[in-house]
């Protein structure tokens, strides 16, 4: 089945700064790529997602982009502000839909004020 | 986006009994239902994926006789965790299947503590 694996675990940066989450996948039918930003105690919120037939996208302050040869995939803040403190969780799936979401081990994103 | 409720949102039991907790779409049909637990500050965990009107197929690892799964409508599916253990304390999440757009959403989620 689908692994993902994400990095940092743990990302503090300024205020104002930017922030870059990075994930990779194993398995090459994946071809939908979401991320998530949870708080403590609620359901994770798509915040961006991808397809495998995109390299990149971008909503404002938040951008994705896609590399489908190195079977990897990265999120990007810029202007980070203190709300943007939270965990995030980059997915896989097929796009079949049999398969479920299969979810990295999320980055704990701190803004430092 | 689409609305999920789940209830309850948090449960304490007594080590040894069971506990149903149930999902719903309720503007869209599931034909498929994800069950996820997140054991705190770990990554969301798939449990069992059920397709209405059938067997719910479950992850290695997930008992499929402890985590009953029911997905007896397109708009309800419940979880039932049975004979609890303090280790079966988590949170549940369910993730239903919208077949039009093939967008996967989420329940607010289910806090189980047993003692």
């Amino acid at each position: 089945g689908e692994n993902v694996e994400q990095h940092p675990s743990t990302l503090s940066v300024q205020e104002g700064d930017s922030a870059v989450i990075k994930c990779t996948y194993s398995d090459s039918a994946s071809n939908y790529f979401p991320w998530y930003k949870q708080e403590l105690g609620k359901r994770p919120q798509l915040i961006i997602d991808i397809r495998s037939n995109v390299g990149e996208k971008k909503d404002q302050r938040i951008a994705v982009t896609l590399n489908k040869t190195a079977k990897h995939f990265s999120l990007h803040i810029t202007e980070t502000q203190p709300e943007d403190s939270a965990v995030y969780f980059c997915a896989a799936k097929t796009g079949g839909g049999a398969d479920g979401l299969t979810f990295g081990k999320g980055t704990h994103l701190i803004i430092q004020p | 986006g689409a609305v999920v409720s789940q209830h309850p949102s948090w449960v304490i039991c007594k080590s040894g009994t069971s506990v149903k907790i149930e999902c719903r779409s309720l503007d869209f049909q599931a034909t498929t239902m994800f069950w996820y637990r997140q054991f705190p500050k770990q990554s969301l965990m798939l449990m069992a994926t059920s397709n209405e009107g059938s067997k719910a197929t479950y992850e290695q690892g997930v008992e499929k006789d402890k985590f009953l799964i029911n997905h007896a409508s397109l708009t309800l599916s419940t979880l039932t965790v049975t004979s609890a253990h303090p280790e079966d304390s988590s949170f549940y999440i369910c993730s239903p299947r919208d077949p039009t757009s093939n967008e996967q959403y989420f329940g607010p989620g289910t806090r189980l503590t047993v003692t």
